[in-house]
């Protein structure tokens, strides 16, 4: 089964601090992914990355900064938080190749005041 | 403009009843359509998946239809139970990107 993993789990920060968001998996996937998830809306991708040191711009990439140092973990940060950054992020990871089982961590729950 | 949209946003059907949800994309790129299913508090997991030469795929008591000419997918849920109360998501990806572009769900509860 794979395992991804997110810390913190809860977070709150306040607005224009810095906020980082960690994520590791243990399945060897080349593929990783963060996304955010908002009441009565699906998950848009943030950032992604196909492999360590590689970071690509997803869908709604402004506000925030990702970070592969490995093939385990995938960063998410925001330099300057604001309020309408309060949302759940997830980190998902997957296989190169498209038709791929992304495989989703439990998220983290975040709130900016 | 939305490119992938899901119907209805929610559902309420009786035990033993048939679940369907349906989804429309717009990418006519998307080749690959996955269904993800969320419980609360929880990270989407993999429900079924189908990609674009296909019409039908079946797993158990949940089916997935594809009409690439309508830009159209369904989800059946046959004999549902309780425990299949959760958010589905459709979502849509051309399989050479491997990005998936997901609806904003469909929140299911199955009454006993």
């Amino acid at each position: 089964e794979a395992a991804v993993t997110q810390s913190p789990r809860n977070k709150v920060a306040v607005t224009g601090g810095k906020v980082t968001l960690s994520c590791n998996q243990t399945n060897n996937h080349n593929n990783m992914y963060w996304y955010r998830q908002d009441t009565g809306h699906g998950l848009r991708l943030i950032h992604y990355s196909y492999g360590a040191g590689s970071t690509e711009k997803g869908d709604i990439p402004d506000g925030y900064k990702a970070s592969r140092p490995s093939q385990e973990n995938f960063s998410l940060i925001l330099e300057l938080a604001t309020p309408s950054q309060t949302s759940v992020y997830f980190c998902a990871s997957g296989e190169t190749g498209g038709q791929d089982t992304q495989y989703f961590g439990p998220g983290t729950r975040l709130l900016v005041l | 403009q939305q490119q992938v949209r899901q119907s209805p946003q929610s559902l309420t059907v009786w035990e033993g009843g048939t679940t369907v949800l349906t989804c429309s994309y717009e990418d006519s790129t998307f080749n690959y359509f996955p269904w993800y299913q969320q419980f609360p508090g929880e990270g989407p997991a993999l429900l079924i998946s189908i990609l674009s030469v296909s019409d039908k795929k079946e797993d158990g008591r949940f089916t997935t239809f594809f009409n690439k000419r309508e830009k159209k997918l369904s989800l059946h849920i046959i004999d549902s139970q309780p425990g299949d109360s959760a958010t589905y998501f459709c979502a849509g990806s051309n399989t050479n990107t491997g990005k998936l572009t997901f609806g904003d769900g469909t929140v299911l509860t199955v009454k006993p």
